[in-house]
């Protein structure tokens, strides 16, 4: 159980264009989502936490006009980086937890690695 | 805030030698600590989690790391390092009082020769 799904795992895409991906919980319902940013040879870093139904909250200094965040059901976040720069390239990978309660861990999809060209 | 300290970027060992990651933490309270490996290229995967109970976890791949919160570490140990082990290993804290939120440490590049 708890398995979170990404898509794509790969994109390219040229500078100036959008690019959405989509984070899943396939067996549970997530009331939050995690979303993180991880440059080359890099740790994880934390870009907004997503609670179904609300707007997001985005971390210090990450743009949320820039990473559009969106967590319209129980089973799906997507995030939407807009107008993408070479500098948009890296890895984002989300994470996903089911209930509220303090020692409830969030599970990780396997990323995505978007390439701006 | 929390934070996560891995002392060493990049380790190497040789094949079949013991194996010992560093791990320290900034946090008031206990803290849910985990470890994390990722091979190039790839997504993370869950080595081992400590919530509460017995400081020595066991974990997956021969794994296991020991909470001692007189030294705020959380190392990661390994007895035997095969080959397939070599990738980049992460720590990590849950912000605030939660295991959800994670603040990753800058990871240790883990080497092995043969």
């Amino acid at each position: 159980g708890a398995v979170v799904s990404q898509h794509p795992s790969r994109v390219i895409c040229k500078s100036g264009t959008s690019v959405k991906i989509e984070c899943r919980s396939l067996d549970f319902q997530a009331t939050t989502m995690f979303w993180y940013r991880q440059f080359p040879k890099q740790s994880l870093m934390l870009m907004a936490t997503s609670n179904e139904g609300s707007k997001a909250t985005y971390e210090q200094g990450v743009e949320k006009d820039k990473f559009l965040i969106n967590h319209a059901s129980l089973t799906l976040s997507t995030l939407t980086v807009t107008s993408a720069h070479p500098e948009d390239s890296s890895f984002y990978i989300c994470s996903a937890r089911e209930a509220a309660g303090g020692n409830t861990e969030a599970f990780f999809g396997q990323g995505t690695r978007l390439t701006v060209v | 805030a929390q934070s996560v300290t891995q002392p060493d970027i990049h380790i190497t060992v040789s094949e079949g030698a013991s194996l010992e990651l560093r791990c320290n933490y900034s946090y008031g309270a206990t803290p849910y600590l985990f470890w994390y490996v990722q091979s190039p290229g790839q997504g993370l995967q869950l080595l081992l989690k400590y919530f509460s109970g017995d400081t020595l976890v066991q974990g997956i791949k021969g794994f296991e790391a020991e909470f001692k919160r007189s030294q705020s570490s959380f190392n990661l140990r390994k007895p035997s390092v095969h080959w397939s082990d070599a990738a980049e290993y992460f720590c990590a804290v849950g912000r605030t009082g939660t295991a959800s939120k994670l603040t990753f440490g800058t990871g240790t590049r883990l080497q092995v020769t043969l």
